[in-house]
């Protein structure tokens, strides 16, 4: 069955860095884009950005450009997401999805969440 | 950016019940790629419908989805208990994506 599991809690000072990791199984890892979203608490869903696990490029919310890097490992089936220069509104559950073969596809699938909480 | 606003922000009805949750887009969604996904507290968000009106794996043939353009509308037709969640829009057809804000389905 399709899994997407997501590494565990991070509590970061601001400034610091944090990556989260998304591990596939299930599926063709190369065969779905994986998108990450975040969720700040109480409040909606906001995308920050995909990456194509085949080719490994990119395409990361304005909002995000120049703080976020998102890149992948084939050999394991995981994509990673790097935000930098960590503010307290960076507080989130960031979520990884995947959508088939393309950028302008529905996501159908989700990871369960990592909570990250930045925290002097 | 398209920005999708939600109609109503809650809603409270009762098991049995249909529901309708709107999705209004500030400009024209992309070859009608709206999605609707469900989100239970504590729980990633679950896939609904996708391409305005197809539903994913799963999901019982009471929920339906329809709209063009800028108007999109989730109906729910009688309400099961597991259905009481957050609802999000989310357009797809050009980036940056983007969500609605959420309508909150309760228990009445």
């Amino acid at each position: 069955q399709v899994q997407l599991v997501q590494s565990g809690a991070e509590v970061k000072k601001p400034g610091a860095s944090v990556k989260v990791s998304c591990k596939a199984s299930g599926y063709t890892f190369t065969s779905y884009y994986m998108h990450w979203v975040r969720q700040a608490p109480g409040q909606g869903l906001e995308w920050m950005g995909v990456i194509n696990p085949s080719g490994g490029t990119t395409s990361y919310a304005q909002k995000f450009q120049g703080r976020v890097t998102m890149t992948r490992d084939t050999s394991t089936s995981t994509v990673y997401m790097e935000l930098r220069s960590l503010r307290s509104e960076d507080t989130a559950v960031y979520y990884c999805a995947r959508s088939f073969g393309g950028w302008y596809v529905h996501f159908d699938f989700w990871g369960q969440g990592t909570l990250v909480t930045v925290s002097s | 950016e398209i920005v999708l606003t939600q109609s109503p922000g809650t809603l409270s009805l009762s098991p049995g019940e249909g529901a309708t949750l709107s999705c209004r887009a500030s400009q024209s969604v992309g070859s009608n790629q709206l999605a609707w996904y469900q989100q239970k507290p504590g729980q990633a968000p679950r896939l609904v419908i996708y391409g305005t009106s197809s539903r994913a794996t799963g999901i019982p043939d009471r929920f339906s989805g329809t709209g063009s353009g800028t108007d999109f509308s989730l109906t729910i037709s009688r309400l099961e208990p597991e259905d009481f969640a957050v609802y999000y829009c989310q357009q797809y057809g050009s980036s940056p994506y983007t969500f609605g804000q959420g309508t909150k389905l309760e228990i009445k």
